[in-house]
């Protein structure tokens, strides 16, 4: 199956610095690339995603970025605010198996 | 639109007690899933569900059965209830499109406790 993987789990930055996170998987048929993003106690929620034949994809101050020969992807957050600390996931495929989940702290 | 709903928000059961929580989307979803959300953890995957009529076991299926029956709907049985089941649950739904899977929506969750 699918194996997942998600670094950091953790993440600190100051209120307009940038953050990423990086999501390995294992399954090379992955074809759809998502993050979601889930506020402590409500549900996750989409925030982007790319399909296979993109490398990049940008929506206003957070882009994804795609590297399918070596089965990774990335979140990339500028400009990051205190509103967008939350747990970030990852799910290669979509379909089955999560990543972790990253713990994305903002400080003002 | 209405979403993906659950169906209770909250319960609490006894050790042995039985239970079935329901989730239901108006969106036409092929796809539906149930997940268990510990704290501080991620969301694995229970059970999930290509179309109606058909279901297919995820990474924690012990312990938990589900039926399909109609295409808005996907229910989740506990037998018999353990504290080790004690979580969050979530369902979501999801539809394919020319051999893409897409954006998961999900339920508010329900959160169970057995004691």
């Amino acid at each position: 199956g699918e194996n997942v993987e998600q670094h950091p789990s953790t993440l600190s930055v100051q209120e307009g610095d940038s953050a990423v996170i990086k999501c390995t998987y294992s399954d090379s048929a992955s074809n759809y690339f998502p993050w979601y993003k889930q506020e402590l106690g409500k549900r996750p929620q989409l925030i982007i995603d790319i399909r296979s034949n993109v490398g990049e994809k940008k929506d206003q101050r957070i882009a994804v970025t795609l590297n399918k020969t070596a089965k990774h992807f990335s979140l990339h957050i500028t400009e990051t605010q205190p509103e967008d600390s939350a747990v970030y996931f990852c799910a290669p495929r979509n379909d089955m198996r999560f990543g972790a989940g990253t713990r994305l702290t903002v400080k003002p | 639109n209405a979403g993906v709903t659950q169906t209770p928000k909250f319960r609490v059961l006894k050790t042995g007690q039985s239970m079935t929580l329901l989730c239901a989307q108006d969106m036409n979803h092929e796809y539906m899933y149930w997940y268990r959300q510990d704290p501080g953890m991620g969301l694995r995957l229970i059970h999930y569900s290509v179309g109606e009529g058909t279901t297919a076991k995820g990474e924690v299926p012990d312990g938990y059965n589900v039926s399909r029956l109609k295409k808005q709907n996907f229910l989740l049985g506990l037998e018999s209830a353990a504290p080790s089941q004690t979580s969050v649950y979530f369902c979501a739904s999801s539809y394919v499109l020319a051999g893409f899977n897409n954006e998961q929506f999900f339920g508010p969750g329900t959160r169970l406790t057995v004691l």
